[in-house]
Parts: C-alpha cells; structure tokens; sequence
C-alpha cells in the first residue's frame, strides 16, 4: 500500500540552530503535503502546506522544500526555539480521497 | 471560524463497557475523519465520510467499533465492547478541500 517515511524520529538541537526533517511519499500521484505540530496532550496542528506545482514555501522561520521527481519534501526550522518543542507529522493526500498518509512523527526538542 | 468541537475530553472505563464519543465538524466540512491515537504513534484514520455517506472504514474493527453521521455534520463513534488495546486519544477532524482540521480529542482509558 501507501506509504511516507519519516526521518529521523527523533531530533534534538541547540536553542538558535536549524532543525530539518524528512519524509518520501510512494504515491506519484500526492499533490498536497501537509505538516502537523502535535505538543504534548494537544490536537495536531497544521504549520505549513506545500502542493506538487510550487518547490519551496517558506512563512517566517518555517520552510517546506519539495523534490517531485525524488519524492521526498522537507521542514526546515531556523532559529530553534523551546517552544518549536513538540512531535512533528508529515502526510502525504491520496489524490481524489481527500485521505491522508501520515509519517510516524518526529520528537524535536530544543535544548536552551 | 469556530474549529472542530469534541466532546468528552477525557473517559474512564472498564473493559467489556461501552463509550460513546461525540464530534462537531467546521461549518460546511462536508469530510469528516476519526482517527486513533496511540501513544507515541501517529493518528491510524478509522472511518472518513463524505456527507453523511462512508468513504473509507477499512480500518474500523467493525466487530466493536461503529459511527455514523446522520444529517451530514455531527457525528458519533462508538465502542462496544471496549478491550484494553483501546485506549488512545481518538481525534476527529473535518476538511472542506484538502486541509484537514483537528479537534482536541478524547482520551480514553479503558482498565
């Protein structure tokens, strides 16, 4: 079936520095790739989307990179933050289905 | 723009019990989801629905889980009887095109 690998599972870093996590989708098709930011006990939360006709989106020091032809796409976090602290999911749409393939999470924790 | 609205937030139970749980969609989403949460895992989709009509309950444990989405917006999932392995958070969440909005869950503990 469908799937979308996540990596690493977990990530930690410097107060300051960059944080950067990777998934690959195996649906050619997918043409929408969410990420969702899950703190502790809360729901998940969107932070950024990326659809399959735009490489690159970027909203303030969040940023998501897409390689259609690799199948993979990225979040990059600058400047690192405690409170970027959280689980972190990607996902992948079933085009047509309005369904998602989700990763399987990345812990980041930011270490002041 | 009021979110997704779950209701209890939390429920204790003991196993072979029944639960029920309770979600309101964003207005106008006509997709609905419920997922399962496990502990440490990502959300397991277990039914979505289109309006009021099932799109995917391939991983619903049809023997004990049941939903429906009568009129087309709120919907209920429930569990009868309830074993041990269900205790998750189980999330809805809706969409109106591809962005899928998630309430706030419910825990639920079965012992």
């Amino acid at each position: 079936g469908e799937n979308v690998e996540q990596h690493p599972s977990t990530l930690s870093v410097q107060e300051g520095d960059s944080a950067v996590i990777k998934c690959t989708y195996s649906d050619s098709a997918s043409n929408y790739f969410p990420w969702y930011k899950q703190e502790l006990g809360k729901r998940p939360q969107l932070i950024i989307d990326i659809r399959s006709n735009v490489g690159e989106k970027k909203d303030q020091r969040i940023a998501v990179t897409l390689n259609k032809t690799a199948k993979h796409f990225s979040l990059h976090i600058t400047e690192t933050q405690p409170e970027d602290s959280a689980v972190y999911f990607c996902a992948a749409n079933s085009p047509g289905t309005y369904k998602y393939i989700f990763g399987t999470g990345t812990r980041l924790k930011v270490l002041a | 723009e009021a979110g997704v609205a779950q209701s209890p937030r939390y429920k204790i139970i003991e196993k072979r019990q029944s639960v029920a749980f309770w979600c309101n969609p964003i207005s106008g989403h006509a997709t609905l989801y419920w997922y399962q949460q496990i502990l440490g895992q990502g959300p397991k989709l277990l039914i979505q629905f289109q309006n009021n009509g099932v799109v995917d309950d391939s991983q619903l444990p049809k023997d004990r889980f049941s939903a429906e989405r009568l009129k087309g917006v709120d919907s209920t999932l429930k569990i009868q009887p309830a074993k041990l392995e269900d205790s998750a958070v189980y999330l809805c969440a809706s969409s109106g095109s591809d962005t899928q909005y998630f309430g706030p869950g419910t825990r639920l503990t079965v012992l």
